[in-house]
């Protein structure tokens, strides 16, 4: 069963304009991790929050976690075309596992 | 450049045929992971290993899927007899857990699509 759950499902931006993507989850975590995956190919890991961390920058990327909402946010500033991409949160609550969302769907046009 | 490598990349296969997939994880991880994904579903994990014993597949239908880790450098996934509701893409991917150096993150392989008519 998913953890997490990403909004919005699809997100269209023109190159330039910065993306954000939402993650929220069901049950206390250890970490939450954000992944992206191009298409046809494998998940690549982007950045981990730990619990006890609120903000988390890597890059253009910027991740906030809020425990209390369980919930978190995914920033990529200054978008480019390259970064179209599916976004996934996954979540471990501690067992070395993760559980992964559905997934944003990014499109960066030119 | 360490990376996680699947096999077959791709697989069509005809109903009640076995089927299995392939797993090297990255030299020196000590935890494998299989995953499915599919439109539906998204990412589900079949089974989880560390240190080559297998410690959660209750992800995975027991009837047909079986999951091995014959050594430390392969791992398996197999499907006998395969279904056309088996239809998806398949990852394997490997982390470090438990040791002074886990970063937590997984490394994922690029997936092995398996079409089951």
């Amino acid at each position: 069963s998913q953890q997490g759950e990403e909004d919005p499902q699809a997100l269209s931006i023109q190159e330039g304009e910065n993306a954000t993507m939402n993650c929220s989850y069901k049950t206390s975590i250890n970490n939450l991790q954000w992944y992206r995956q191009n298409s046809g190919r494998g998940l690549v890991h982007l950045i981990l929050i730990r619990s006890n961390e609120r903000e988390k920058h890597s890059g253009r990327l910027r991740v906030t976690l809020d425990t209390s909402k369980k919930s978190s946010s995914l920033l990529i500033t200054a978008s480019r075309a390259a970064d179209t991409a599916s976004y996934f949160c996954a979540t471990d609550a501690g067992y070395s596992t993760l559980t992964f969302g559905k997934g944003t769907m990014l499109l960066v046009s030119p | 450049d360490a990376r996680v490598t699947q096999t077959p990349r791709d697989k069509v296969t005809e109903m009640g045929q076995e089927v299995t997939m392939r797993c090297q994880p990255i030299l020196g991880h000590n935890t494998v992971f299989w995953y499915r994904q599919t439109m539906m579903q998204g990412l589900e994990l079949l089974a989880y290993f560390r240190n080559r014993a297998p410690l959660d597949d209750s992800g995975m239908p027991k009837d047909r899927f079986s999951a091995e880790m014959p050594d430390a450098t392969l791992a398996t996934l197999k499907i006998q007899p395969s279904e056309p509701r088996d239809s998806a893409v398949y990852f394997c991917a490997s982390g470090l857990s438990g040791t002074p150096s886990n970063t937590g993150e997984l490394f994922f392989g690029e997936g092995s699509r398996l079409t089951v008519l």
